[in-house]
């Protein structure tokens, strides 16, 4: 089944304490990018990826780092959370990028929700 | 920059009941816009797309017109079920190349029987 999977579902962490979210999808998908989710200001872009090691950063980077070291994975690191990154994140991934193909579609995962104390 | 905006939520319909969710846009060029639709606990998935003024997108009785006058893209339905109680997000896609989507805020659907 075609599908971009992220782990874990539920994190709840306390501030300063490293984690990393994983994002996987089986698709042979070029692109990637995460998103995260707040009440009333809709989801926002993070980090994207064009192709294996080529990321750059989206609207809201700071406080995360990204790697794609292989076409299929693309891990979300917080070095040090803090509070204000308590959010539920998203991974999706298409084919090629929108701007590439007007019929190109995104596939998100399920969604991480991430508190930090 | 480039901007969506929906109607606040929640809108609670009863069941056969019509929808309007209303969206409204700025943006520079020709944007392709889009709804997604996350039902509890999932993730967003495409419900619909529009790429140029005038067209139409629809799905699973769903329906949104692409107004360039108006920078409006409004969600549509006839008839509503319990089934459609979800997350309704627009968003855009706009002319630069890193293939970001601008979502709206969000507006929570809940169908009553």
């Amino acid at each position: 089944e075609a599908q971009v999977t992220q782990n874990p579902r539920y994190l709840i962490t306390v501030t300063g304490k490293k984690l990393t979210v994983t994002c996987s999808q089986n698709m042979n998908h070029e692109y990637m990018s995460w998103y995260r989710q707040d009440p009333g200001l809709g989801l926002r872009q993070i980090y994207y990826s064009m192709n294996v090691e080529v990321t750059d950063k989206g609207d809201v980077p700071e406080g995360y780092k990204v790697s794609r070291k292989e076409k299929r994975n693309f891990p979300l690191i917080l070095e040090s959370p803090s509070p204000n990154q308590t959010s539920l994140y998203f991974c999706a991934s298409s084919l090629r990028t929108l701007a590439h193909a007007t019929n190109e579609k995104l596939f998100f995962g399920s969604g991480t929700q991430l508190s930090v104390l | 920059g480039n901007s969506v905006t929906q109607m606040e939520g929640p809108v609670t319909l009863s069941e056969e009941a019509f929808l309007t969710i209303n969206c409204t846009y700025t943006a520079t060029g020709y944007p392709s816009l889009f709804w997604y639709v996350q039902y509890p606990g999932e993730g967003l998935q495409l419900l619909l797309k529009a790429t140029k003024a005038d067209d139409k997108g629809s799905n699973k009785g769903f329906e949104a017109t692409y107004r360039k006058e108006t920078t409006s893209f409004h969600l549509e339905k006839g008839s509503v079920q319990v089934s459609d109680s979800a997350v309704y997000f627009c968003a855009l896609h706009g002319s630069g190349n890193t293939g970001k989507l601008i979502f709206g805020q969000g507006t929570t659907l809940q169908v009553k029987p």
